[in-house]
């Protein structure tokens, strides 16, 4: 149970487009979410938390305008990497809070901007 | 300030010898502690998570955790590794607060070696 699936798996774009990501919890329902950076080799950064129906808290130095967040459902989260470049190349995680304390978290998603 | 040291960046160690992969973490408040493991382009696997009660945690696989909390430490160990636990190992805290947000070290890389 309390799985989060994450997709794509990787993306490939043109530096200047955006792209989307998707964050969906199968059997249980997401309140907060929280979307992860990983560079290689590197631990992961959290960049913000998501909450259904309200605005994300963003971590300091992370660009909100650059890194959109949408959690319109209690099922879905979406992260989109607006006006790309290839310093935003990366690996990208979410996850969720499921019950009695513990954390879930989706498979990744690699974004290679070209 | 509240934050999460994994004093090993790397841990080379043949195969059938014990492992101890160490955390240590900083914070006034309590706090929840979780080891992660994560295998190259994957998302993040619960190894094992101290929440309260014992302070001796087994998680999957083998592996177990002591949380110290004179210490400030959650190390963890596995009696015997085998080639298949070669993969990167994060230690996360969630600091009481806010959103309860999940915080991670550096990790670790460990190499078991036959």
């Amino acid at each position: 149970g309390a799985v989060v699936s994450q997709h794509p798996s990787w993306v490939i774009c043109k530096s200047g487009t955006s792209v989307k990501i998707e964050c969906r919890s199968l059997d249980f329902q997401a309140t907060t979410m929280f979307w992860y950076r990983q560079f290689p080799k590197q631990s992961l950064m959290l960049m913000a938390t998501s909450n259904e129906g309200s605005k994300a808290t963003y971590e300091q130095g992370v660009e909100k305008d650059k890194f959109l967040i949408n959690h319109a459902s209690l099922t879905l989260s979406t992260l989109t990497v607006t006006s790309a470049h290839p310093e935003d190349s990366s690996f990208y995680i979410c996850s969720a809070r499921v019950p009695r304390g513990g954390y879930t978290f989706g498979s990744g998603t690699r974004l290679t901007v070209v | 300030a509240q934050s999460v040291t994994q004093l090993d960046s790397q841990v080379p160690v043949f195969e059938e010898a014990p492992v101890e992969l160490r955390c240590n973490y900083s914070s006034s408040v309590s706090v929840y502690l979780f080891w992660y493991v994560q295998y190259p382009n994957q998302g993040l696997q619960l190894l094992l998570k101290y929440l309260s009660g014992s302070t001796l945690v087994k998680g999957i696989n083998g592996f177990e955790a002591e949380f110290n909390k004179s210490q400030t430490s959650f190390h963890l160990r596995k009696p015997s590794v085998h080639i298949s636990d070669t993969a990167e190992y994060f230690c996360a805290v969630r600091f009481s607060g806010g959103y309860n947000k999940l915080i991670f070290g550096a990790g670790t890389r460990l190499a078991v070696h036959p």
